[in-house]
């Protein structure tokens, strides 16, 4: 099936640096979710956006709607050692239950 | 948002055996429920579709014998891997839907040995 591109695939920081990925779609989305998945867990929603040019912050995260529909933003200021883990965006469609997901992004620190 | 309680988080089974995975809601009546399945490194990829009372929906490529879906009530779900093989180890993971968004268990890690 589909699967929204993510970027980027993997990332390598030091903590305390901020981190951006995003998404994109050749199509729109009524709804974008970001989530975090740890080794051996289920994903965990972290921000949801439903309209676009929504800004939402959760904490040290803040997330974009973008204006287009076709795309989103995560981002991650100050980060620590527990932000390690997989991120992935997820769109939604209107009359659509189904989630489309991105590819996910590896978020590693570097002590 | 929703609760989803997944059971077992991990389960070894030898080859040709079959194992349930439960899903429940605890806080939150859905009559329909997605699984998934997710392979190292990879992304989850939806296997079905199950609604309340009525057949699953599987994904193209799917083989529906093989994993059979029952939802029986709006707070339980289950997933069978029926005649269970090596390459059928993977990470399944169940996931309920709320006007907010999309909750998911904590997974299933099958080895079938």
């Amino acid at each position: 099936g589909q699967q929204l591109n993510q970027s980027p695939q993997s990332m390598f920081i030091q903590e305390g640096e901020d981190v951006s990925m995003n998404c994109t779609s050749s199509s729109i989305f009524n709804t974008w979710l970001w989530y975090k998945q740890e080794p051996g867990e289920g994903p965990v929603l972290l921000i949801a956006l439903y309209k676009a040019g929504e800004l939402t912050s959760n904490g040290r995260l803040t997330a974009q709607f973008g204006i287009t529909r076709k795309d989103s933003f995560l981002n991650i200021s100050a980060s620590i050692p527990s932000d390690v883990g997989i991120y992935f965006c997820a769109g939604l469609r209107f009359g659509n239950e189904k989630l489309t997901f991105g590819t996910g992004t590896r978020l590693t620190i570097i002590p | 948002g929703a609760v989803v309680s997944q059971h077992p988080s991990r389960v070894i089974c030898k080859s040709g055996t079959s194992v349930k995975i439960e899903c429940r809601s605890l806080d939150f009546q859905a009559t329909t429920m997605f699984w998934y399945r997710q392979f190292p490194k990879q992304s989850l990829m939806l296997m079905a579709t199950s609604n309340e009372g009525s057949k699953a929906t599987y994904e193209q490529g799917v083989e529906k014998d093989k994993f059979l879906i029952n939802h029986a009530s709006l707070t339980l779900s289950t997933l069978t891997v029926t005649s269970a093989h090596p390459e059928d180890s993977s990470f399944y993971i169940c996931s309920y839907r709320d006007p907010l968004g999309a909750f998911f268990g904590q997974g299933t890690r099958l080895t079938v040995v």
